[in-house]
């Protein structure tokens, strides 16, 4: 299958920083990638739609000014958490469309914040 | 927010026996995915069953669906201690075609 990369796989950084998360397809171009968010033993929840080359689709509950998200080409997703306090520390997963059905994923970041 | 929940949460079974979950949906889909995560990683796309379909089938994995009652199964049969995964259905509906994940079943599997 096509492979999604995301970077960095872990990062700790103090409360009140931001932190930026990568997300690429190194084989295949994505109009479209997703956003999710995994706490601990639990299912992964949808944050935002990310189109390239428009602003992202935030689902019901989730701040846009706290999780930016830049789409800028057809292979790089951007999640940056802004001003990250403690209760912001999960496992972050994107991925990409390739087709009408298909969703390839990345491997994950786990965020901590101190 | 979840589409629906999956039975059991935990399953633990020997090696060589089968290992059966359950998916239930509440809306109606254009088709219903499995995906397994190895703890900590990503999500691996294993099977993609449409509305229209009941069965599928690929190597040692067989997904049912029933429209009528808005429910899935996936079957994994001469189960190894590879599989141990959390096993997770994800409904696709509507023109966004977005994935809608199920609570998810832990399964392990003894060597």
């Amino acid at each position: 299958g096509a492979v999604v990369s995301q970077h960095p796989s872990r990062v700790i950084c103090k409360s009140g920083t931001s932190v930026k998360i990568e997300c690429r397809s190194l084989d295949f171009q994505a109009t479209t990638m997703f956003w999710y968010r995994q706490f601990p033993k639990q299912s992964l929840m949808l944050m935002a739609t990310s189109n390239e080359g428009s602003k992202a689709t935030y689902e019901q509950g989730v701040e846009k000014d706290k999780f930016l998200i830049n789409h800028a080409s057809l292979t790089l997703s951007t999640l940056t958490v802004t001003s990250a306090h403690p209760e912001d520390s999960s496992f972050y997963i994107c991925s990409a469309r390739a087709d009408r059905d298909t969703q390839y994923f990345g491997p994950g970041t786990r965020l901590t914040v101190l | 927010s979840q589409q629906g929940e999956e039975d059991p949460q935990a399953l633990s079974i020997q090696e060589g026996e089968n290992a059966t979950m359950n998916c239930s949906y509440k809306t109606s889909i254009n088709n219903l995915q499995w995906y397994r995560q190895n703890s900590g990683r990503g999500l691996v796309h294993l099977i993609l069953i449409r509305s229209n379909e009941r069965e599928k089938h690929s190597g040692r994995l067989r997904v049912t669906l029933d429209t009528s009652k808005k429910s899935s199964s996936l079957l994994i049969t001469a189960s190894r201690a590879a599989d141990t995964a959390s096993y997770f259905c994800a409904t696709v509906s509507g023109s966004a075609r977005q994935l809608t994940f199920g609570s998810g079943t832990q399964l392990t599997v003894l060597p």
